[in-house]
């Protein structure tokens, strides 16, 4: 099982849509979690992190947690054709005395105009 | 204020030569990573230096991979004997002090394609 598992997509949602995005975790010890967003040929920039259980709201973006399920979330509101991405989850461990953030392998979102 | 820059942004080089990426992270930031970023694919943890403790090195690929960080800021990657397998995006970010819970900040990556 990977670490940190995602859908690869492609995610094709229409503009205005609400665009779900999610993410699975093997690491019940896993403490931090975050989405990067990807634009293509770039490099990643930090959308949201979030650490307790609930919802975290910023702007069109909406980050869940469910340690229990160690499952992680993303929702963009009113999704717009520039939030066409990659979106990485990324889960932060603890392992052999190092804290190791691991990626998953990202989920590709394409808004249709 | 400036943000990580890594050189060269692009490298071609023959199998076989050996490859060196640079990497300058944020000014005050103890903590860097390299990444490696395939055609398509996620992010591959390769290493982690954390202020003067010793750094994890868990995600190196092979011994043909090595990194070190001088002065407790810039790194440099090297990649030994290249193979057309190590072709890559490779990625550097930092963070202020690499406790659980930091945003990582990237650089811009050198894309390394070997012939």
């Amino acid at each position: 099982q990977k670490e940190v598992e995602q859908n690869s997509g492609p995610l094709s949602v229409p503009e205005g849509a609400i665009a779900s995005l999610n993410c699975t975790y093997s690491d019940r010890g896993s403490q931090s979690f975050f989405w990067y967003r990807q634009y293509s040929g770039k490099s990643p920039e930090l959308i949201m992190s979030i650490y307790s259980n609930g919802d975290k709201e910023d702007g069109r973006f909406t980050a869940q947690l469910n340690k229990a399920s160690q499952y992680v979330s993303l929702l963009i509101r009113d999704s717009q054709p520039s939030d066409s991405a990659t979106y990485l989850c990324a889960v932060n461990m603890i392992s052999g005395g190092y804290q190791k953030v691991t990626f998953g392998t990202g989920t590709k979102l394409q808004v249709i105009p | 204020g400036a943000g990580v820059s890594q050189s060269p942004s692009n490298k071609v080089t023959e199998k076989g030569k050996d490859v060196e990426l640079r990497c300058d992270p944020i000014s005050g930031h103890t903590a860097l990573y390299w990444y490696r970023q395939s055609l398509g694919q996620g992010l591959e943890f390769l290493i982690y230096f954390q202020g003067n403790s010793a750094p994890d090195k868990s995600g190196l690929p092979s011994d043909r991979f090595s990194a070190e960080r001088t002065g407790g800021s810039v790194s440099t990657l090297t990649i030994q004997r290249t193979q057309q397998e190590d072709s890559a995006v490779y990625l550097c970010a930092s963070s202020p002090t690499g406790t659980s819970g930091e945003t990582q900040y990237f650089g811009p990556g050198t894309r390394l394609l070997v012939l």
